[in-house]
């Protein structure tokens, strides 16, 4: 499982409060990406990190921020969850240079009411 | 941008038929394409990863293929169990992208495979 783990795992929150979700990696890889997964959508890229205090947007990152202070942990926040946030976030790891393969981890189930 | 499609959308089978899930990509530069299973409430397991040169992976009783020309791939799967039912995903990482070598991804085939 690439030693992967995301945290919470389910989460209901209201409308305009911050929310933040921890991915947490145990194998040091450069790369971490957050994912969001929507019926009818593939999984769309939010944004991710090519090492410590390196971050990048990804194709949906509005409404969005994130944060890696540590190579283990990437951490992405809500500013002020809306209702088009609910979703299924998914956190990722790659070495791009040693083939690029992708591990994911379990998921979160974001509800916003 | 690049899309990613997979059709059918869901497929149901008898146990013990070979069957063949689709994937196909707008744009033929790709770096490598990966085929995902996924469970219904979990996260995605990677199957198989094939690089752009390669033309075929093979793990267990899953074979993918590649044709990067066409802007196709496949993952046929034989014998089928009941244990196979869940979504497929595939997903391409383009083979000129800058900064995050992100995946596209298709919406999945759905399996059902029927004892």
């Amino acid at each position: 499982d690439a030693g992967i783990t995301q945290s919470p795992r389910h989460k209901v929150t209201e409308t305009g409060t911050p929310v933040t979700l921890r991915c947490h990696q145990t194998e040091n890889h450069r790369y971490m990406y957050w994912y969001r997964q929507d019926p009818g959508h593939g999984l769309r890229l939010i944004h991710y990190s090519y090492g410590v205090k390196d971050t990048d947007k990804g194709e949906v990152s509005d409404g969005y921020s994130v944060s890696r202070s540590k190579t283990e942990d990437f951490l992405l926040t809500l500013e002020s969850a809306t209702s088009s946030q609910t979703s299924v976030y998914f956190c990722a790891i790659s070495e791009p240079d040693r083939g690029g393969e992708q591990y994911f981890g379990p998921g979160t189930r974001l509800t916003v009411t | 941008k690049q899309e990613v499609t997979q059709i059918p959308a869901a497929l149901s089978v008898p146990e013990g038929e070979n069957l063949v899930l689709n994937c196909s990509f707008t744009d033929s530069a790709i770096y490598n394409l990966q085929w995902f299973r996924q469970d219904p409430g979990k996260g995605l397991t990677s199957l198989l990863l094939i690089q752009s040169s390669q033309r075929e992976q093979t793990s267990g009783r899953l074979n993918a293929s590649l044709d990067k020309s066409s802007g196709r791939s496949t993952l046929y799967i034989a014998a089928s169990q009941p244990g196979d039912s869940a979504t497929y995903l595939c997903a391409v990482r383009g083979a000129f992208q800058t900064g995050a070598n992100n995946l596209f991804f298709g919406t999945g085939t759905r399996l059902t495979v029927i004892p």
